[in-house]
């Protein structure tokens, strides 16, 4: 199985200032024959589903604001809000769709400082 | 666009079987493979298995290989997952999840049910 491991593990930043979690898989993610990592991120808010924000590594879903942005090949990744704002405190999710089983990182808290 | 609309929350015994279904409103389930992941109180996600419907193809962590069912009725375009021999350690939100690809049952998933609360309790 491919282990995801995410850090910070909780992260404080100031409204407006900017946050990153990295994501680290134990093997590569990278499809050679598309050229495409299967590696997503997503947002999970209190007491809701996840909701998916990044696929293949850097591809925003339909409707993310453009604060949130995913880079990263390979084995590591990063999820970056530009921005914080208010609405962005959550616990936030990697997981990578290369191969089953489907594995997710242990989760990164984010909160307001 | 599709939506996936969950059953209700469970209280089972230990021992017991429980059967949470997953229904597509406003479309199908196409070609896209439904995935079923739990979430403890306080914890991570877990994945515990995939179908894709068109070819009724099933994937299952080796964790719950045995013990779960995943299951899909194409006329009314539910998927379902049983899980048996219930423990308290199984007391969870369970999830159901498309896959955002097609024919592939690991992938990115785009869209969630609201989620089942599943309470094991003597």
């Amino acid at each position: 199985d491919i282990v995801m491991t995410q850090s910070p593990d909780s992260l404080a930043v100031s409204l407006g200032e900017r946050a990153t979690i990295n994501c680290k898989s134990s093997q590569s993610v990278l499809y050679s024959s598309n050229n495409k990592n299967y590696l997503a991120w997503y947002q999970q808010k209190a007491g809701q589903p996840p909701k998916l924000l990044i696929y293949w590594a850097s591809t925003r879903e339909s409707g993310v604001p453009d604060r949130f942005s995913g880079s990263g090949s390979g084995t590591d990744f990063t999820l970056t809000i530009s921005s914080l704002q208010a609405e962005d405190v959550a616990v936030y999710y990697c997981q990578q769709g290369w191969s089953a089983p489907i594995t997710f990182g242990q989760g990164t808290r984010l909160e307001i400082k | 666009q599709v939506q996936l609309v969950q059953s209700g929350a469970e209280v089972k015994k230990p021992g017991s079987s429980v059967k949470v279904s997953c229904k597509a409103s406003g479309g199908t389930f196409s070609s896209h493979a439904i995935n079923w992941v739990r979430q403890a109180p306080g914890q991570g996600l877990e994945w515990m298995g995939g179908i894709i419907p068109i070819v009724d193809t099933t994937n299952y962590a080796q964790k719950f290989q045995g013990r779960v069912t995943i299951t899909t009725d194409e006329s009314t375009s539910t998927a379902y997952m049983q899980l048996s021999s219930l423990t308290s350690a199984d007391t969870a939100v369970y999830y159901c999840a498309r896959a955002w690809g097609l024919l592939r049952v690991h992938d990115s998933l785009d869209i969630w049910g609201q989620g089942t609360l599943v309470t094991v309790s003597s």
